[in-house]
């Protein structure tokens, strides 16, 4: 079957890195999102990658390893305001989101 | 500019009764879909359509559920007698590529639906 692994809930402090992983098992491999949302509010986009290797966007930066099925959300110079829901999902071959239930991520000042 | 916009906000019904959801996309964007989301879990997916192509039904998990769009405009999803196990947030989303490759989907502010 096809699922996407990543924690339930992290726990950062304000100013510091945290990093969110991900892996993923689906039926062919068409890239991989992660989306930010915020409680009772819609996700919003974040990151695609396709290609091994850190896409670099700002404060964020997303990685990807195909071989490995595997893939991280790193959050630089954390803010309050960052605090939310990180939802990681994968393409799969027929071109169909697989989605994780997402990390909660508290910051703490 | 406008974003994707979901009508009702909130839906308080009877077990049993019939509810309808509807989506306005953004103006342009040939893709839509319909997630549902349960408290604390991940999106489900429900039903894809293209432009003018059969929609993906794949995902509707009852025949109580359907769904239809005219063209590339409003959708509506129906849930006909609802039941409390569908009470969850129903997430509309478009995009303005169909689903092959990159396609960033906008999502509209969700439906909460309770089923007492």
């Amino acid at each position: 079957g096809q699922n996407i692994d990543q924690p339930t809930e992290m726990t950062a402090t304000e100013g510091a890195i945290v990093q969110i992983n991900c892996t993923y098992q689906t039926s062919g491999f068409n890239g991989l999102f992660w989306y930010q949302q915020h409680a009772g509010e819609a996700p919003t986009f974040l990151s695609y990658n396709v290609l091994d290797g850190l896409e670099e966007k700002g404060r964020f930066s997303s990685f990807l390893s195909r071989s490995k099925g595997y893939s991280y959300l790193l959050l630089k110079e954390l803010q309050m305001k960052d605090s939310a829901s990180y939802l990681c999902a994968a393409l799969d071959s027929n071109y169909q989101l697989i989605w994780g239930a997402g990390t909660k991520l508290i910051i703490k000042p | 500019g406008a974003g994707v916009s979901q009508s009702p906000s909130n839906k308080v019904t009877e077990k049993g009764k019939d509810v309808e959801l509807r989506c306005d996309p953004i103006s342009g964007h040939t893709a839509l879909y319909w997630y549902r989301q349960r408290l604390g879990q991940g999106l489900e997916f429900l039903i894809y359509f293209q432009g003018n192509s059969a929609p993906d039904k794949s995902g509707l998990p009852s025949d109580r559920f359907s769904a239809e769009r005219t063209g590339e405009s409003v959708s509506t999803l129906t849930i006909q007698r609802t039941q409390q196990e569908d009470s969850a947030v129903y997430l509309c989303a478009s995009s303005p590529t169909d689903r092959g490759g990159y396609n960033e989907q906008f999502f509209g502010p969700g439906t909460r639906l309770t089923v007492l």
